[in-house]
């Protein structure tokens, strides 16, 4: 089963422009979530999408936005980016583990984004 | 509002010598609450989860809601086990929203 893909890994940008971000969740799992890390803040959650729809929504600026397809594949937008939106953006995605049943959250390996 | 505190943000010890990674949250309602780790240039992935009651490559975790902590036991250290460990609390039952601690960093010496 493929894991959870962001594209893209890199990207430089400078302040003042905007950014996309794509996450593909596991073949299966309906619910995206977004999250920031940064070494000052560490991991804080952006917003999760569920079935096209945004479901819960962190403590984020309207810079800050995401939405879901309907083959559950997600982007998240970043507008008139500032020198601290340079984190690393992880994609997750939720859904049932067919050996537990339990819900397992998976993370993506994450977009690095510079604001220069 | 929810929070998870760990006080540590490194924590180095010897092959073989036991390890305890605080966690304490406060949180107004029921708690899920979760363990994440992420190794040198990997993902970061789920531990454990205080629901299994699980235990993971020797690792356990008991929910104390009378201190409001979650903190992560081994008895014996392995160099293996040098990583970044994440402390998690849950916000809904899909378990999707996480509101993370800052993190500690175990280093584990030969």
């Amino acid at each position: 089963k493929a894991g959870v893909t962001q594209t893209p890994r890199y990207l430089i940008k400078t302040r003042g422009q905007q950014v996309t971000l794509s996450c593909s969740p596991i073949s299966g799992h309906r619910s995206v979530s977004w999250y920031q890390q940064t070494p000052g803040q560490g991991l804080q959650f952006l917003f999760e999408y569920f079935s096209e729809t945004q479901r819960n929504k962190g403590n984020f600026p309207g810079r800050f936005s995401g939405r879901q397809f309907s083959n559950s594949r997600s982007e998240m937008n970043v507008s008139t980016l500032e020198l601290g939106d340079s984190a690393l953006y992880l994609c997750a995605s939720s859904g049932r583990d067919s050996g537990t049943g339990a819900n397992v959250l998976t993370f993506g390996a994450g977009s690095r984004l510079t604001v220069l | 509002a929810q929070r998870v505190t760990q006080p540590e943000k490194l924590l180095s010890v010897f092959k073989g010598a036991p390890v305890e990674l605080k966690c304490n949250y406060s949180y107004s309602g029921s708690p899920e609450l979760f363990w994440y780790v992420q190794y040198s240039r990997q993902r970061l992935q789920l531990l454990l989860r205080h629901i299994s009651r699980e235990s993971i490559k020797g690792f356990t975790a008991d929910l104390n809601k009378g201190e409001t902590s979650f903190h992560l036991k081994k008895p014996f250290a392995q160099e293996e086990d040098s990583a970044m460990y994440y402390c998690a609390l849950s916000l809904n039952s899909g378990y999707s929203t996480l509101t993370f601690g800052k993190g500690t960093m175990l280093l584990v010496s030969p």
